[in-house]
């Protein structure tokens, strides 16, 4: 079993559509978690950074936390066919160095 | 700010040829920079962990002697791809973290080998 888990998609929204994108763990140390957006082609783009559990809102895009679940959250509003891309979820526990990533989820949404 | 270049962003090269790639952190000093590879539609690989001043450490099959992992600086690190064959072109990218638990990635180099 994966450290964490996302569903590689793909996924295809209309525009406007409400988008929620999710990954689960398993390790329970993990303390920080962020998502990252990657076009094609580019290196990885930090969108989210959250500690714990919790909300965390920066314009249309939301990351939620809940460490009970063990369940990590991106909600994109409004989406436009610019947040067409994958996303990438990753997980860091306080001691360790290095990120651990979910799949990523490609999504596409459509004009 | 948290900006993170790679050069170069392409880079084609002939079978047996060595090629570096610089990863600079540009507004901010990394105590620890990563270097991963990613294959088409699939996730990043992490291939070694690089702290400034000491040696890298290399994930479970990376060839230490292949990929040539310098930390020089705070702001620097390079990886070289020795004597490159055609399974080692990839897309590989490098990222920073400064003294905090966010880490920022560099938009990537392409590399191809003939």
């Amino acid at each position: 079993q994966k450290e964490v888990e996302q569903d590689p998609g793909p996924l295809s929204v209309p525009e406007g559509a409400i988008v929620s994108l999710n990954c689960t763990y398993s390790n329970s140390a993990f303390q920080y978690f962020m998502w990252y957006r990657q076009y094609s082609r580019k290196g990885p783009e930090l969108l989210m950074y959250t500690y714990s559990s919790g909300n965390k809102e920066d314009g249309r895009f939301t990351a939620q936390v809940d460490k009970s679940s063990k369940y990590i959250s991106l909600f994109i509003r409004d989406s436009q066919p610019s947040d067409s891309a994958t996303y990438l979820c990753a997980s860091l526990s306080g001691s360790a160095r290095q990120l651990t990533f979910g799949s990523g989820t490609q999504l596409t949404v459509l004009p | 700010g948290a900006v993170v270049s790679q050069h170069p962003s392409r880079v084609i090269c002939k079978s047996g040829t060595s090629v570096k790639i610089e990863c600079r952190s540009l507004d901010f000093q990394a105590t620890t920079m990563f270097w991963y590879r990613q294959f088409p539609k699939q996730s990043l690989m992490l291939m070694a962990t690089s702290n400034e001043g000491s040696k890298a450490t290399y994930e479970q099959g990376v060839e230490k002697d292949k990929f040539l992992i310098n930390h020089a600086s705070l702001t620097l690190s390079t990886l070289t791809v020795t004597s490159a064959h055609p399974e080692d072109s990839s897309f590989y990218i490098c990222s920073a973290r400064p003294d905090r638990n966010e880490q920022f990635f560099g938009p990537g180099t392409r590399l191809t080998v003939l």
